[in-house]
């Protein structure tokens, strides 16, 4: 039982590159999230999705897409990366209307 | 969902209780409280959550005040890798079907010192 798993781990980009990160799940939860956080700053949510098919906005959702590609995958894609998208990115996953989410280790992305 | 306000920041020495404290003034009647922490360079651990009563778990224990305006999360005897920081969110119960998505603040950071 892995839990929640990200990929890439760390990943540098250029300015104008596009990438996707990846996030998968085996605890069987609905709703799945992402979140950025920048050094000194708490954590800002940029999408969920709150069951299958379905997506929806957070804060920061400008410069991001995301996929719920099934129940287990939610990826996360920066189509023209910019050097403010530079941050820690975390998955994270609940039950439908579940109390606990549990978070994956994070990608640590630098735009240069 | 009801702002929460926390010091930046408290120590405590290893083996003794860590209290840390959190304000909720503004909570509603369906609103929730839940700690997290997220240990360095870590994504964040859910520690334990409450509506009015005390609760207790094997990480930490929750003192909610009877007005629920504040709260207060206590680990036991600390140890030097509870050093971390830990978050006070306030949030409503979901309904089923409905999203569970978190709002961070800042958290208060804990250092555990030997």
């Amino acid at each position: 039982n892995a839990g929640v798993t990200q990929t890439p781990k760390f990943q540098v980009l250029k300015t104008g590159q596009s990438m996707t990160l990846q996030c998968a799940q085996d605890m069987n939860h609905n709703s799945m999230y992402w979140y950025r956080q920048d050094p000194g700053m708490g954590l800002r949510l940029i999408y969920y999705s709150a069951s299958e098919g379905t997506t929806d906005k957070g804060e920061v959702p400008n410069g991001y897409n995301v996929s719920r590609l099934n129940k287990r995958e939610f990826s996360l894609r920066l189509e023209s990366a910019a050097p403010s998208q530079t941050s820690v990115y975390f998955c994270a996953g609940a039950r439908t209307g579940g109390y606990e989410q549990y978070f994956g280790p994070g990608t640590r992305l630098t735009v240069t | 969902d009801a702002k929460t306000t926390q010091p930046p920041s408290m120590d405590c020495a290893e083996g003794r209780a860590a209290n840390l404290p959190c304000n909720h003034s503004t909570i509603s009647g369906n609103e929730y409280v839940y700690w997290y922490r997220q240990i360095h360079s870590q994504g964040p651990q859910y520690i334990i959550h409450g509506l009015k009563n005390n609760e207790t778990n094997e990480m930490a224990s929750l003192i909610i005040t009877e007005d629920r305006k504040s709260s207060t999360l206590i680990l036991p005897h600390a140890t030097l890798r509870d050093t971390a920081v830990y978050y006070c969110i306030v949030r409503v119960a979901s309904p089923p079907g409905a999203n569970s998505k978190l709002t961070f603040g800042k958290g208060i950071t804990l250092s555990v010192r030997p």
